[in-house]
């Protein structure tokens, strides 16, 4: 079946520092691509997609791009802020799954931004 | 606000009890899905409906059932509660079934004491 393995967390920053979370992907089919986000208390908002390969999305600072031949999509943003301080999701939709698009998530990185 | 809403914000129930969470999706949006998070499992997919049909499932519990109203909300009945039940349950909704973007609630949490 499909699923999503992200960089175990958490992953602590200073202010203005480079983020990597890493993702990568085993899906049976051609998946679409996504970054969620998850701040303390909220529901999940989408934060950028790709949905084939070598597409780039980008969001807020943040980019992540469709690898086929990694099978990853690593979310980077080059200067964080406090207030990114949040869960990240990783998840893939698999688009030969029909009509039916449920999402499968990563286990999430939770991100601090420090001052 | 993603313009999906979901009630109750914060649900407390004991063992054994009956529940219901209710969800709208966008306006427009046919496709409905529901989410189980949990410290344990992570974000589950628990099933989708799409204009009134079940279109998937994932891992729903048979004590777990759900529906969708022909003015497009959706019930997510949990019967039999147990103290693993509780968790963050998540709706989601997309314009059709083939649509890529889920936009979610701000969830509702239920503990089951």
């Amino acid at each position: 079946g499909d699923s999503v393995t992200q960089m175990e967390g958490p992953v602590t920053l200073s202010e203005e520092a480079f983020l990597t979370i890493n993702c990568t992907y085993t899906a049976t089919g051609y998946p679409s691509l996504f970054w969620y986000v998850q701040y303390p208390g909220e529901g999940l908002q989408l934060l950028l997609k790709a949905t084939k390969a070598d597409d780039k999305g980008s969001n807020k600072g943040f980019e992540a791009t469709y690898r086929k031949e990694t099978t990853s999509f690593h979310l980077e943003k080059g200067s964080v802020q406090v207030s990114d301080s949040a869960v990240y999701f990783c998840a893939l939709s698999d688009r030969s799954s029909g009509s039916a698009r449920q999402l499968t998530f990563g286990s999430g990185t939770q991100l601090t931004v420090l001052p | 606000d993603s313009g999906v809403t979901q009630t109750p914000k914060h649900l407390i129930t004991a063992t054994g009890q009956r529940v219901t969470l209710r969800c709208s999706p966008r306006s427009g949006d046919l496709s409905v899905y529901w989410y189980q998070q949990s410290l344990d499992q992570g974000l589950q997919f628990l099933i989708q409906y799409y204009n009134g049909e079940e279109r998937a499932k994932g891992n729903i519990l048979e004590r777990f059932s759900a529906q969708q109203f022909p003015d497009l909300h959706s019930e997510l009945n949990l019967s039999s509660l147990e103290l693993g039940d509780s968790a963050l349950y998540f709706c989601a909704s997309s314009s059709r079934g083939y649509g890529d973007t889920q936009y979610f609630g701000p969830g509702t949490r239920l503990t089951v004491l």
